[in-house]
Protein backbone atom coordinates (compact mmCIF):
# COMPACT_ATOMS: atom_id res chain seq x y z
CA UNK A 1 0.00 0.00 0.00
CA UNK A 2 0.16 3.57 0.04
CA UNK A 3 1.63 5.48 3.24
CA UNK A 4 0.65 9.39 2.54
CA UNK A 5 1.01 11.95 4.86
CA UNK A 6 0.59 15.97 5.16
CA UNK A 7 -0.74 18.11 7.53
CA UNK A 8 -3.26 17.88 9.47
CA UNK A 9 -4.27 21.49 9.25
CA UNK A 10 -2.67 25.14 8.30
CA UNK A 11 -4.10 28.80 8.67
CA UNK A 12 -3.25 31.81 6.14
CA UNK A 13 -4.10 35.08 6.04
CA UNK A 14 -6.10 36.23 2.73
CA UNK A 15 -3.51 37.52 0.11
CA UNK A 16 -1.08 35.76 0.91
CA UNK A 17 0.90 32.46 -0.28
CA UNK A 18 0.35 28.88 1.32
CA UNK A 19 2.34 25.90 0.88
CA UNK A 20 0.81 22.93 1.52
CA UNK A 21 3.48 19.63 1.97
CA UNK A 22 2.68 16.03 1.14
CA UNK A 23 5.07 13.26 1.17
CA UNK A 24 4.42 9.48 -0.02
CA UNK A 25 5.60 6.08 0.19
CA UNK A 26 4.86 3.70 -2.87
CA UNK A 27 6.56 1.48 -5.11
CA UNK A 28 5.76 1.71 -8.90
CA UNK A 29 4.57 5.84 -8.60
CA UNK A 30 2.42 6.49 -11.26
CA UNK A 31 0.89 9.93 -10.44
CA UNK A 32 -0.37 12.42 -7.85
CA UNK A 33 -3.44 14.23 -7.67
CA UNK A 34 -4.33 17.10 -5.63
CA UNK A 35 -8.32 17.72 -5.00
CA UNK A 36 -10.31 20.70 -3.42
CA UNK A 37 -13.13 19.75 -0.95
CA UNK A 38 -14.95 22.31 0.68
CA UNK A 39 -17.22 20.86 4.03
CA UNK A 40 -20.38 18.92 2.78
CA UNK A 41 -18.84 18.54 -0.89
CA UNK A 42 -17.21 16.04 -2.85
CA UNK A 43 -13.63 16.79 -4.33
CA UNK A 44 -12.84 18.82 -7.09
CA UNK A 45 -9.80 18.46 -9.04
CA UNK A 46 -7.01 20.44 -9.14
CA UNK A 47 -3.87 18.94 -10.61
CA UNK A 48 -2.48 16.05 -11.62
CA UNK A 49 1.62 15.70 -11.55
CA UNK A 50 3.46 12.11 -13.16
CA UNK A 51 6.89 13.79 -14.05
CA UNK A 52 9.18 16.24 -11.34
CA UNK A 53 9.18 19.86 -11.73
CA UNK A 54 6.35 22.38 -11.13
CA UNK A 55 3.30 22.65 -12.76
CA UNK A 56 1.65 25.94 -12.57
CA UNK A 57 -2.32 26.26 -12.91
CA UNK A 58 -3.48 29.96 -12.18
CA UNK A 59 -2.78 31.11 -8.41
CA UNK A 60 -2.32 27.02 -7.95
CA UNK A 61 0.84 25.19 -8.90
CA UNK A 62 2.00 21.77 -8.00
CA UNK A 63 5.19 20.61 -7.38
CA UNK A 64 6.62 16.93 -7.79
CA UNK A 65 10.07 15.23 -6.58
CA UNK A 66 9.85 11.85 -7.20
CA UNK A 67 13.21 10.54 -5.84
CA UNK A 68 11.96 12.42 -2.62
CA UNK A 69 8.39 11.49 -2.51
CA UNK A 70 7.64 14.40 -2.04
CA UNK A 71 4.92 17.06 -3.50
CA UNK A 72 3.51 20.64 -2.42
CA UNK A 73 0.27 22.46 -3.49
CA UNK A 74 0.87 26.58 -3.41
CA UNK A 75 -1.51 28.80 -3.40
CA UNK A 76 -0.81 32.46 -4.40
CA UNK A 77 -3.05 34.86 -3.64
CA UNK A 78 -5.20 33.58 -1.00
CA UNK A 79 -9.11 34.16 -0.56
CA UNK A 80 -11.62 33.40 1.37
CA UNK A 81 -12.99 30.91 -0.56
CA UNK A 82 -9.69 28.76 -0.50
CA UNK A 83 -10.69 27.53 2.90
CA UNK A 84 -11.15 24.16 2.46
CA UNK A 85 -9.57 20.51 2.83
CA UNK A 86 -6.81 19.66 0.61
CA UNK A 87 -6.14 16.29 -0.27
CA UNK A 88 -2.79 14.73 -1.78
CA UNK A 89 -3.44 11.43 -3.35
CA UNK A 90 -1.46 8.94 -4.99
CA UNK A 91 -1.10 6.37 -7.64
CA UNK A 92 1.12 3.11 -7.03
CA UNK A 93 1.82 -0.48 -6.17
CA UNK A 94 0.77 -1.38 -9.43
CA UNK A 95 -2.62 -0.41 -9.36
CA UNK A 96 -4.48 2.18 -11.30
CA UNK A 97 -7.05 3.32 -8.36
CA UNK A 98 -5.13 6.02 -6.32
CA UNK A 99 -5.28 6.11 -2.01
CA UNK A 100 -5.97 9.54 -0.27
CA UNK A 101 -4.02 11.23 2.10
CA UNK A 102 -6.07 12.50 5.17
CA UNK A 103 -6.35 16.02 3.76
CA UNK A 104 -4.82 19.35 5.20
CA UNK A 105 -7.40 21.87 6.34
CA UNK A 106 -6.91 25.16 4.86
CA UNK A 107 -8.02 28.58 7.21
CA UNK A 108 -7.62 31.44 5.17
CA UNK A 109 -8.72 34.15 7.86
CA UNK A 110 -8.98 37.93 6.57
CA UNK B 1 -17.56 17.71 -19.90
CA UNK B 2 -16.92 14.42 -17.61
CA UNK B 3 -19.61 15.45 -15.23
CA UNK B 4 -20.88 13.24 -12.68
CA UNK B 5 -24.15 12.91 -11.01
CA UNK B 6 -25.50 11.44 -7.65
CA UNK B 7 -28.96 11.37 -6.53
CA UNK B 8 -30.12 11.65 -3.49
CA UNK B 9 -27.75 14.43 -2.40
CA UNK B 10 -29.23 13.60 1.30
CA UNK B 11 -31.26 10.66 2.73
CA UNK B 12 -32.43 10.45 6.31
CA UNK B 13 -34.01 6.44 7.17
CA UNK B 14 -34.89 4.18 10.12
CA UNK B 15 -32.77 1.99 11.03
CA UNK B 16 -32.58 -1.67 9.34
CA UNK B 17 -33.90 -0.31 6.09
CA UNK B 18 -32.39 -0.28 2.74
CA UNK B 19 -31.32 2.84 0.81
CA UNK B 20 -30.48 3.25 -2.64
CA UNK B 21 -27.81 5.72 -4.46
CA UNK B 22 -27.45 6.46 -7.85
CA UNK B 23 -24.30 7.33 -9.24
CA UNK B 24 -24.36 8.48 -13.29
CA UNK B 25 -21.55 9.60 -15.65
CA UNK B 26 -23.84 12.50 -17.98
CA UNK B 27 -20.97 12.72 -20.80
CA UNK B 28 -18.92 9.98 -21.21
CA UNK B 29 -19.10 6.24 -20.64
CA UNK B 30 -17.36 5.32 -17.16
CA UNK B 31 -16.40 1.27 -17.41
CA UNK B 32 -15.07 1.49 -13.70
CA UNK B 33 -16.72 3.80 -10.72
CA UNK B 34 -16.28 3.51 -7.78
CA UNK B 35 -17.22 4.31 -4.28
CA UNK B 36 -16.20 5.88 -1.62
CA UNK B 37 -16.88 6.70 2.15
CA UNK B 38 -15.97 9.63 3.93
CA UNK B 39 -16.45 10.15 8.09
CA UNK B 40 -16.19 13.68 9.69
CA UNK B 41 -12.84 14.97 9.41
CA UNK B 42 -11.14 11.80 7.72
CA UNK B 43 -10.19 11.38 4.39
CA UNK B 44 -12.04 9.09 1.63
CA UNK B 45 -12.05 5.10 2.40
CA UNK B 46 -12.15 3.03 -1.09
CA UNK B 47 -15.01 0.93 -0.65
CA UNK B 48 -15.19 -1.11 -3.67
CA UNK B 49 -14.72 -0.84 -7.40
CA UNK B 50 -17.73 -1.26 -9.49
CA UNK B 51 -17.18 -2.22 -13.16
CA UNK B 52 -19.65 -2.51 -15.68
CA UNK B 53 -20.82 -5.77 -15.96
CA UNK B 54 -19.37 -8.15 -13.60
CA UNK B 55 -19.28 -8.04 -9.86
CA UNK B 56 -17.73 -5.78 -7.82
CA UNK B 57 -14.60 -5.65 -6.13
CA UNK B 58 -14.35 -4.94 -2.29
CA UNK B 59 -11.71 -3.72 -0.23
CA UNK B 60 -11.00 -5.25 3.14
CA UNK B 61 -13.32 -4.93 5.53
CA UNK B 62 -16.37 -3.93 3.58
CA UNK B 63 -19.39 -6.18 3.95
CA UNK B 64 -20.24 -6.86 0.00
CA UNK B 65 -23.93 -8.36 1.21
CA UNK B 66 -24.40 -5.06 3.34
CA UNK B 67 -22.91 -2.66 0.38
CA UNK B 68 -24.67 -4.06 -3.00
CA UNK B 69 -23.14 -2.59 -6.16
CA UNK B 70 -24.91 -2.86 -9.65
CA UNK B 71 -23.24 -1.50 -12.61
CA UNK B 72 -25.64 -2.07 -14.99
CA UNK B 73 -24.57 0.65 -18.19
CA UNK B 74 -21.52 2.53 -18.69
CA UNK B 75 -22.91 5.57 -17.03
CA UNK B 76 -24.95 3.84 -13.83
CA UNK B 77 -23.90 2.48 -10.94
CA UNK B 78 -25.56 1.93 -7.72
CA UNK B 79 -24.69 1.45 -3.96
CA UNK B 80 -27.83 0.14 -2.21
CA UNK B 81 -27.15 -0.08 1.64
CA UNK B 82 -28.95 -2.97 3.57
CA UNK B 83 -30.30 -2.81 6.27
CA UNK B 84 -28.50 0.48 7.43
CA UNK B 85 -27.76 1.24 10.96
CA UNK B 86 -26.44 4.55 12.60
CA UNK B 87 -23.16 3.34 11.76
CA UNK B 88 -23.55 3.74 8.39
CA UNK B 89 -24.31 7.10 8.24
CA UNK B 90 -21.59 9.06 6.29
CA UNK B 91 -20.80 10.44 3.23
CA UNK B 92 -20.63 8.02 0.04
CA UNK B 93 -19.01 9.42 -2.61
CA UNK B 94 -18.92 7.79 -6.21
CA UNK B 95 -16.55 8.89 -8.54
CA UNK B 96 -15.80 7.50 -12.58
CA UNK B 97 -12.89 6.87 -14.03
CA UNK B 98 -12.25 7.81 -18.15
CA UNK B 99 -10.84 4.76 -19.77
CA UNK B 100 -6.99 4.89 -20.26
CA UNK B 101 -6.74 7.98 -17.99
CA UNK B 102 -6.01 7.99 -14.45
CA UNK B 103 -7.98 11.28 -13.54
CA UNK B 104 -11.21 10.40 -11.84
CA UNK B 105 -14.35 12.79 -11.88
CA UNK B 106 -16.13 12.72 -8.49
CA UNK B 107 -19.94 12.83 -7.72
CA UNK B 108 -21.05 15.71 -5.60
CA UNK B 109 -21.77 13.28 -2.94
CA UNK B 110 -24.72 11.33 -0.83
CA UNK B 111 -24.87 12.29 2.97
CA UNK B 112 -26.97 9.74 4.73
CA UNK B 113 -28.03 9.58 8.12
CA UNK B 114 -29.81 6.53 9.93
CA UNK B 115 -31.73 7.53 12.87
Amino acid sequence: GQNIDQPTEMTATEGAIVQINCTYQTSGFNGLFWYQQHAGEAPTFLSYNVLDGLEEKGRFSSFLSRSKGYSYLLLKELQMKDSASYLCAVIGGGSYIPTFGRGTSLIVHP
Amino acid sequence: GAVVSQHPSRVICKSGTSVKIECRSLDFQATTMFWYRQFPKQSLMLMATSNEGSKATYEQGVEKDKFLINHASLTLSTLTVTSAHPEDSSFYICSARIERRNEQFFGPGTRLTVL
